[in-house]
């Protein structure tokens, strides 16, 4: 099976801007998860997608968003971008997004905000 | 709010040898999931092993093996017969209840000499 892909895996914007990633995962699994990575803050979860639904979110600004597609792939937005949004975003897919179950993370979008 | 501690930010160890990553958790709840990843340099964040709260037995993967201590909220990993490729950050991370949300350490840096 094909791991969990995210694209672009590199991507520079400036300031006010918005960003679209992607994230595509496992086959056959239904939940996506988003992570913020920051040398600061170290790993942060933003939300969770199942089914197309948002089941739980994270400690971040209304600026991030997600969605998820009825073919499971995710996609998170970052609107007005600041400088403090540079990160690596991870997204990680699991089959039903219970507790038990082992998160398989793609290898990530480095975002720069200049 | 579950709070997930490491307190070693580098460890070195020679090839061959063995090293121990300590980790420490807080919380109320009884049942609940421990994980350890990998994050090598090229930012793939890998699983390298899990642990179930219910079960006594500490798990165990090749030369991976935890010592989870549930009464002192403990849960570290040790490597045997270090290998070049072990050279990564590793994360300990929490999981219990939520749809999605790992909580994370703020990661171990190993480097392996040869």
């Amino acid at each position: 099976k094909a791991g969990v892909t995210q694209t672009p895996r590199y991507l520079i914007k400036t300031r006010g801007q918005q960003v679209t990633l992607s994230c595509s995962p496992i086959s056959g699994h239904r939940s996506v998860s988003w992570y913020q990575q920051t040398p600061g803050q170290g790993l942060q979860f933003l939300f969770e997608y199942f089914s197309e639904t948002q089941r739980n979110k994270g400690n971040f600004p209304g600026r991030f968003s997600g969605r998820q597609f009825s073919n499971s792939r995710s996609e998170m937005n970052v609107s007005t971008l600041e400088l403090g949004d540079s990160a690596l975003y991870l997204c990680a897919s699991s089959l039903l997004g219970q507790p038990e179950e082992t998160q398989y993370f793609g290898p990530g979008t480095r975002l720069l905000v200049l | 709010a579950q709070t997930v501690t490491q307190s070693q930010p580098e460890m070195s160890v020679q090839e061959a040898e063995t090293v121990t990553l300590s980790c420490t958790y807080d919380t109320s709840e009884s049942d609940y999931y421990l994980f350890w990843y990998k994050q090598p340099p090229s930012r793939q964040m890998i699983l390298v092993i899990r642990q179930e709260a219910y079960k006594q037995q500490n798990a165990t993967e090749n030369r991976f093996s935890v010592n989870f201590q549930k009464a002192a909220k403990s849960f570290s990993l040790k490597i045997s017969d270090s290998q070049l490729g072990d050279a990564a950050m590793y994360f300990c991370a929490y999981r219990r209840g939520s749809y999605g949300k790992l909580t994370f350490g703020q990661g171990t840096i190993l480097t392996v000499h040869p």
